[in-house]
């Protein structure tokens, strides 16, 4: 079965600090995923996803087939970068059947 | 573009009644799947539909149902309603069915039961 993990209901940082947002998952396929945001009041997004192996905002995230990991990274947080994360899952080569972690609550201090 | 278009914003049930929600998603896009999000369980996948037709369930009850027009417009219905089934419902739009195609989320329908 499909699943996605993200140890940390909260992180809290400063501004200026390194962040790094986990997530692991389980599958047995060969796995798409992703990195979802919502900022207050705001609709849930796409931040970015490792097929694309782009830098939004500064984020990265590497896929790590052997740790099945999918961290997401960023050296410098910023206030704005304050927000609930997910990380998903989208199977790939069968059913698709969108798997979300149950998110990461990013709060970055002045 | 417009972005994705769910209606009604809040509704307020009692048990046992049934309620359905609609999403209107992106111009042009032909998948829309419906999610759960409780403070609880997170986010979790309920259905998608493709071209009208169902490709993928997710692990809910036969209460939880919809459905896709030839506009691409789906419509979420949940029959006999539980006070478990108070939940903010999001539905997400795509252009295609590729695994690796990102999602555009509506705002949300929250959803109380009483």
């Amino acid at each position: 079965a499909q699943r996605v993990t993200q140890p940390e209901k909260l992180l809290s940082v400063f501004k200026g600090a390194p962040v790094e947002l986990k997530c692991n998952y389980s599958y047995s396929g060969s796995p798409e995923l992703f990195w979802y945001v919502q900022y207050s009041r705001q609709r849930l997004q796409l931040l970015l996803r490792h097929i694309s192996r782009e830098s939004i905002k500064g984020f990265t995230a590497d896929l790590n087939k052997g740790e099945t990991s999918f961290h997401l990274k960023k050296p410098f947080a910023q206030e704005e970068d304050s927000a609930m994360y997910y990380c998903a899952l989208g199977a790939s080569g069968g059913s698709y059947i969108p798997t979300f972690g149950r998110g990461t609550s990013l709060i970055v201090h002045p | 573009k417009a972005g994705v278009t769910q209606t009604p914003r809040y509704l307020i049930k009692t048990r046992g009644q049934q309620v359905t929600l609609s999403c209107s998603p992106i111009s042009g896009h032909r998948s829309v799947s419906w999610y759960q999000q409780t403070p609880g369980q997170g986010l979790q996948f309920l259905f998608e539909y493709f071209s009208e037709t169902q490709r993928n369930k997710g692990n809910f009850p036969g209460r939880f149902s919809g459905r896709q027009f030839s506009n691409s417009r789906s419509e979420m219905n949940v029959s006999t309603l539980e006070l478990g089934d108070s939940a903010l419902y999001l539905c997400a739009s795509r252009q295609g069915a590729s695994t690796n195609e990102k999602l555009f989320f509506g705002s949300g329908t929250q959803l109380s039961v009483l």
